[in-house]
């Protein structure tokens, strides 16, 4: 069975610094892919980056980033230069062959 | 339409009546999803299609739950009796293929169902 865990239920970032939304898998698959989403409150799910299993670089997309330590079945989301609008809920995903699994979420609020 | 479409986007219903929640994947996209999302919750894994064929139902709470994607493209979920606690916004995914591990899943907006 696939699992996703995000330990974080919310999180407080100052405007214009950095915040790092963890994130730990577990699977017994090899080929997997990793996905991160945002939730604003208006309930759309938008997609932000995704990271391969067999990728050996962080994946990276504008200001997000993500940290992936395949030993330590990690893949936190690092955001830079927090903005007012990436106030939402933040959600890991992971897709094997089989299925589309989600966490629970963390809920980032920037304040200014 | 150029995204997922989900259809109707709120149903309220009377408890112990059946409803269909439709979902219009993007068009050519072979895998479909359904979840159903509580309030500050993440979405709950309900039903996995690759094709015409459920490759995974696991998620599916209870025999009150059924899916159906006859001709591969629109998908409905059905509840029959429906209860109180079946009120949630129930999500549709597609994405290209499975063997495609690296397409991402794009959403529809979502049914909002309550259960009076």
């Amino acid at each position: 069975a696939q699992k996703i865990t995000q330990t974080q239920p919310g999180m407080f970032v100052q405007e214009k610094e950095a915040v790092t939304l963890d994130c730990t898998y577990d699977t017994s698959d090899q080929s997997y892919g990793l996905f991160w989403y945002k939730q604003p409150s208006s309930g759309e799910m938008i997609f932000l980056i995704y990271q391969g299993s067999y990728d050996e670089q962080n994946a990276t997309e504008g200001r997000y980033s993500l940290n992936f330590q395949k030993a330590r079945k990690s893949a936190n989301l690092v955001i830079s230069a927090s903005q007012l609008g990436d106030s939402a809920m933040y959600f890991c995903a992971m897709r094997t062959y089989s299925t589309l699994t989600f966490g629970k979420g963390t809920m980032l609020l920037v304040s200014p | 339409g150029a995204g997922v479409s989900q259809t109707p986007s709120n149903k309220v219903t009377e408890k112990g009546k059946y409803v269909e929640l439709r979902c219009d994947p993007i068009s050519g996209h072979t895998a479909l999803y359904w979840y159903r999302q509580s309030l500050g919750q993440g979405p709950e894994f309900l039903i996995y299609f690759q094709g015409t064929g459920a490759a995974d139902d696991s998620g599916l709470p209870n025999d009150r739950f059924f899916a159906v994607r006859p001709e591969g493209s629109v998908s409905t979920l059905k509840i029959q009796r429906t209860e109180r606690g079946d009120s949630a916004v129930y999500l549709c995914a597609s994405s290209a293929g499975s063997s495609l591990l690296n397409t991402e899943a794009f959403f529809g907006q979502g049914t909002r169902l309550t259960v009076v």
